[in-house]
């Protein structure tokens, strides 16, 4: 049972261009949701969280958008830069269950086209 | 500041070995966890530590097992190598439980 989805397995957007990644999940336990960008031989970079207390997180070029009752988040970048292309993971853990535990989804390859 | 170390890098072992992997997490973190990559089955959860005690545990066979040292360091085993336990291990480290997870380069483990 795959609690965290990313249904798209690939993106492909124009440099200057906003790039939107979606993911859902299943858990009505998740309180905290994380994204990670991958290059390749290297681990996962921490890019943003959101908590469920709240719907929207700024940091720069990277918002997460998160709907509880749809049990949907989304990663926006603008505008998108041929550096971003890499694999993008959402993640969710139960911070209340005392654990920091992550749940990956299966992650989004992004291409930023200059 | 220096970031999460993972040693080694690259390991390749024979089936039926067993094998150690370390990792150092950043300085001030007490949180380290592991992680499994493979390509079929993406980033999977092994174990969470927080000051030298196993809080979770993900669904692995007793093969896997780890510990953390007084020092935040953490090490896991593998015993009785498969073929099937050829993936990139990842570690990562945390503040505390709350706060998100800060991940090394891994090792990548090749089992023939």
């Amino acid at each position: 049972d795959q609690q965290v989805k990313q249904n798209s397995p690939s993106l492909s957007v124009q440099e200057g261009r906003i790039s939107i990644l979606n993911c859902d999940y299943t858990n009505s336990m998740f309180d905290y949701f994380l994204w990670y960008k991958k290059y390749p031989a290297e681990g996962p970079t921490f890019l943003i969280s959101i908590s469920s207390i709240k719907d929207k997180n700024e940091d720069g070029r990277f918002t997460v958008f998160l709907n509880k009752s749809a049990k949907h988040l989304s990663l926006h970048i603008v505008p998108s830069q041929p550096g971003d292309s890499a694999v993008y993971f959402c993640a969710a853990s139960a911070r209340s269950g005392n654990t920091g535990k992550l749940i990956f989804g299966q992650g989004t390859t992004l291409q930023v086209k200059p | 500041k220096a970031g999460v170390t993972q040693t080694p890098r690259y390991l390749i072992k024979t089936r039926g070995q067993q094998v150690t992997l370390s990792c150092s997490p950043i300085s001030g973190h007490r949180s380290v966890s592991w992680y499994q990559q493979t390509p079929g089955q993406g980033l999977q959860f092994l174990f969470e530590y927080f000051s030298e005690t196993q809080r979770n545990k993900g669904n692995f066979p007793g093969r896997f097992s780890g510990r953390q040292f007084s020092n935040s360091r953490s090490e896991m085993n593998v015993s009785t190598l498969e073929l099937g336990d050829s993936a990139l291990y990842l570690c990562a480290s945390a503040t505390g439980l709350t706060s998100p997870l800060h991940f090394g380069n891994g090792t990548r483990l090749t089992v023939t």
